[in-house]
């Protein structure tokens, strides 16, 4: 079974540009959830989507990040503008009915 | 979620030796997760543990769920040189999909 699809793999712009981040969770889990990983902070949530609804946006650092699920295939995270303290791994993971969360491979975004 | 205090913070271990880490909260969780991360991948679910109690292995590996509900520990057995990693626990309360880490488990091993 392929497991949590992220892309890009790799991201890197100039701040001030639009990123947009992907994600395909496993078929039939429910819940999506959308992390940064830092060295300095480790790994926080951002957001996290049941059925396709945004239960907990609370981690969401401005407003300038924005996410949405518009089924239940697919997910993205956009951040506009990018600055360079949104460098960072971004992790979709996603969760069965039992809350075992698997991640997907990360997108490593640098923002200069 | 609150962070879980996971211990120790890094290792450096001989290979084919035996190893320990453990996480603690002051909330009860009633399922917790041990995951390994390499470099440049993502967490990778090691054991699920669900009972308080429950002991669970996932071949060199063996986890506790703790009576308490508070804790848990990973053991490694015999390690080898792709045990290297970064380990995290992980908890879940009940009634919520939210998950509490560990700030991980830097496991180094020497040949």
């Amino acid at each position: 079974d392929a497991g949590v699809i992220q892309s890009p793999r790799h991201e890197v712009t100039e701040m001030g540009q639009e990123v947009t981040l992907r994600c395909k969770p496993i078929s039939g889990h429910n819940s999506l959830f959308w992390y940064r990983q830092t060295m300095m902070r480790g790994l926080e949530l951002l957001i996290y989507f049941n059925n396709n609804v945004p239960i907990d946006d609370s981690g969401m650092p401005e407003d300038r990040f924005s996410a949405k699920m518009p089924n239940a295939s697919f997910s993205t995270l956009k951040i506009q503008p990018s600055e360079p303290r949104d460098s960072a791994v971004y992790f979709c993971a996603s969760s069965n009915h039992r809350g075992e969360q698997y991640f997907g491979p990360g997108t490593r975004l640098t923002v200069t | 979620g609150q962070q879980l205090n996971q211990s120790p913070q890094s290792m450096f271990i001989q290979e084919g030796e035996d190893v320990s880490m453990n996480c603690t909260s002051s909330s009860i969780f009633n399922t917790w997760l041990w995951y390994k991360q390499d470099p440049g991948e993502g967490p990778v679910l090691l054991i699920a543990l669900y009972k308080a109690g429950e002991l669970t292995s996932n071949g060199r590996l063996t986890a506790q769920f703790g009576i308490t509900r508070k804790d848990s520990f990973l053991n490694i057995s015999a390690s080898i040189p792709s045990d290297v990693g970064i380990y995290f626990c992980a908890g879940r309360p009940t009634n919520d999909y939210k998950l509490s880490f560990g700030a991980g488990t830097t496991v180094t091993v020497r040949a």
